[in-house]
């Protein structure tokens, strides 16, 4: 079993779509919780960061973690075509970082 | 924002070559950068942890001898490919993490992609 799992996609969706992005997990001693978005070609940028359990939103990103089910989403409301990029999670716990494989998404107009 | 400013972008070199890629910190002091190895559609692989001053900490499986990461001062760190064989063809990205931040923030440089003929 992989310590991170994403689905990778793809996925196309509508614009002005709800889109739920989602890694499961399976150390417990993590404790950071992170979403990045990376453009074809370039590198991550980092788009939410939450530590242990709970929800954060910023716009139209909203992250939520579920420490108990070690279950972590990213949700985007009303989806943008310049959302269209890969999704990637990142955990960590001061001493490892894993990154799950990335969920590649489409918006289109 | 934190700024990471990798170089450079793309390179293309003969097999056996040695290739240099910088990673430097614009905005703000480095503890700790990461090297990380991405192949088309997949995610980022860790390749070594570097803290100024200090030896890199290699993954299992990456050749140290291959791979040579110096982190000389707080806004740089350097990636060195050596005897480059086409295998070795890839995007390398490098990560900091500011001095004073919290665990996990990381900034990412824009990448390098290596080409190796």
């Amino acid at each position: 079993q992989k310590e991170v799992e994403q689905d990778p996609g793809p996925l196309s969706v509508p614009e002005g779509a709800i889109v739920s992005l989602n890694c499961t997990y399976s150390n417990s001693a993590f404790q950071y919780f992170m979403w990045y978005r990376q453009y074809s070609r370039k590198g991550p940028e980092l788009l939410m960061y939450t530590y242990s359990s709970g929800n954060k939103e910023d716009g139209r990103f909203t992250a939520q973690v579920d420490k108990s089910s070690k279950y972590i989403s990213l949700f985007i409301r009303d989806s943008q075509p310049s959302d269209s990029a890969t999704y990637l999670c990142a955990m960590h716990n001061n001493n490892d970082m894993r990154f799950g494989a990335g969920t590649r998404l489409t918006v289109k107009p | 924002g934190a700024v990471v400013s990798q170089h450079p972008s793309r390179v293309i070199c003969k097999s056996g070559t040695s290739v240099k890629i910088e990673c430097r910190s614009l905005d703000f002091q480095a503890t700790t950068m990461f090297w990380y190895r991405q192949f088309p559609k997949q995610s980022l692989m860790l390749m070594a942890t570097s803290n100024e001053g200090s030896k890199a900490t290699y993954e299992q499986g990456v050749e140290k001898d291959k791979f040579l990461i110096n982190h000389a001062s707080l806004t740089l760190s350097t990636l060195t490919v050596t005897s480059a064989h086409p295998e070795d063809s890839s995007f390398y990205i490098c990560s900091a993490s500011r001095k004073g931040q919290g665990s996990g923030e990381l900034f990412f440089g824009e990448g390098s992609r290596l080409t190796v003929l």
